[in-house]
């Protein structure tokens, strides 16, 4: 089946650090750009970051600029968001997303939730 | 790095077409043929509904259609069904850096 799943959600600190993983399956990962996707409660969609197929190039939302770094092993087929220094206005489900050539998202995995509270 | 411009619900009866609007700029929608349409149902992952401005994937009803005029990108759904309540986000990039954008969201109810 080809599919992406994220892991790694959680409860941290204002302040605090946590890492996404999105495991990849069903098709070649190292082809494709991939994308993170994050939706607070009750709000919209919100692009956040993503990553060129080598990880030689990767763009983020100006919010979280100096913050997330995305990052990927193709070895691994596997997609990763380190969040440092994390806010209140970050929590969010956040999606990994497969993208094709033409920047659409045709693949998107379930989401994981990032909660950032006292 | 400003979201795209959607209206924030739309309604229509069953059977009946519903048309939502994302206006965007020169630099993202205008600019590009690069518009996708996404529906959300609650709790869910959203599935690609339109790409490339007006084109279908695999298994998306004809009943969904894209279209886009200046800074402004459609998706028009006709032949309403119950099934079509559901959230709608459109997308473009966002310039010639790579960067991407959604649209606020569009909440269509079938009264």
């Amino acid at each position: 089946d080809v599919q992406l799943a994220e892991s790694g959600g959680g409860l941290v600190q204002p302040g605090g650090s946590l890492r996404l993983s999105c495991a990849a399956s069903g098709f070649t990962f190292r082809g494709y750009w991939m994308n993170w996707v994050r939706q607070a409660p009750g709000k919209g969609l919100e692009w956040v970051a993503n990553i060129k197929q080598d990880g030689n190039e990767e763009y983020y939302l100006d919010s979280v600029k100096g913050r997330f770094t995305i990052s990927r092993d193709n070895a691994k087929s596997s997609l990763y968001l380190q969040m440092n220094s994390l806010r209140a206005e970050d929590t969010a489900v956040y999606y990994c997303a497969r993208e094709r050539g033409t920047k659409y998202f045709d693949l998107w995995g379930r989401g994981t939730l990032v909660t950032v509270s006292s | 790095q400003s979201a795209l411009t959607q209206p924030p619900s739309a309604s229509g009866s069953p059977g009946q077409s519903v048309t939502i609007s994302c206006t965007g700029t020169s630099s993202d929608v205008g600019g590009y043929n690069y518009v996708s349409w996404y529906q959300q149902h609650p709790g869910k992952a959203p599935k690609l509904m339109i790409y490339e401005v007006s084109k279908r994937p695999s298994g998306v009803p004809d009943r969904f259609s894209g279209s886009k005029s200046g800074n402004t990108a459609s998706l028009t759904v006709s032949g309403l069904q119950a099934e079509d309540e559901a959230n709608y986000y459109c997308s473009s990039n966002a310039g010639s850096n790579n960067l991407r954008v959604f649209g606020g969201g569009t909440k269509l109810t079938v009264l």
